[in-house]
């Protein structure tokens, strides 16, 4: 099956760095990926869709100033979190789509934790 | 608006007992129904559709348009069914997943 993969698979950080997560489909190419994040105990929220060489959308209430993401070629997907803070620190996911209506697989998740 | 619901945030029965767990959707138009599942320490992984109509693992989840409900249910538990149960919904032109809030099946021995 469709193989995502995510790099790192958890960070610890100082407060006010930059933080980089991959997100990469190893046997697919993936025109849509998508970045979600969760918390604790809690539900997945989609904070944007990334269409490959194209601008990300994000959802209501995501700081895109906040969030840099990039989907550069049809097999990555960047995350960055910017100057980041303890509210930060959470469980964040990638899946990829190979586009249309396809579905989305699943990377294994980035435990990012800002101290 | 578009929302997922799930009521129950954990459902534990015994081993051989059947398991429903609960869906209820709010979509104007036509939506897609999915059920993801992840186990402990593994990646959420899609484990059927509505549109498929299939049966995967013995779960089943039936769309019923006009209770808004897409429960999944499978008649004998096993202890290997324990996880994280997600039931999402996709809608409109766009591919995005609106995911419910989760309903942890813990199945005892």
């Amino acid at each position: 099956g469709a193989v995502v993969s995510q790099h790192p698979s958890w960070v610890i950080c100082k407060s006010g760095t930059s933080v980089k997560i991959e997100c990469r489909s190893l046997d697919f190419q993936a025109t849509t990926m998508f970045w979600y994040r969760q918390f604790p105990k809690q539900s997945l929220m989609l904070m944007a869709t990334s269409n490959e060489g194209s601008k990300a959308t994000y959802e209501q209430g995501v700081e895109k100033d906040k969030f840099l993401i990039n989907h550069a070629s049809l097999t990555l997907s960047t995350l960055t979190v910017t100057s980041a803070h303890p509210e930060d620190s959470s469980f964040y996911i990638c899946s990829a789509s190979p586009g249309g209506r396809g579905e989305q697989f699943f990377g294994p998740g980035t435990r990012l934790t800002v101290l | 608006a578009q929302r997922v619901t799930q009521p129950e945030k954990l459902l534990s029965v015994f081993k051989g007992a059947p398991v429903e767990l609960k869906c209820n959707y709010s979509y104007s138009g036509s939506p897609e129904l999915f059920w993801y599942v992840q186990y402990s320490r593994q990646r959420l992984q899609l484990l059927l559709r509505h549109i498929s109509r299939e049966s995967i693992k013995g779960f089943t989840a039936d769309l019923n348009k006009g209770e808004t409900s897409f429960h999944l249910k499978k008649p004998f538990a096993q202890e290997e069914d324990s996880a994280m149960y997600y039931c999402a919904l996709k809608g409109g032109a766009t591919n995005k997943l609106i995911f419910g809030t989760g309903t942890l099946l813990a199945v005892q021995p």
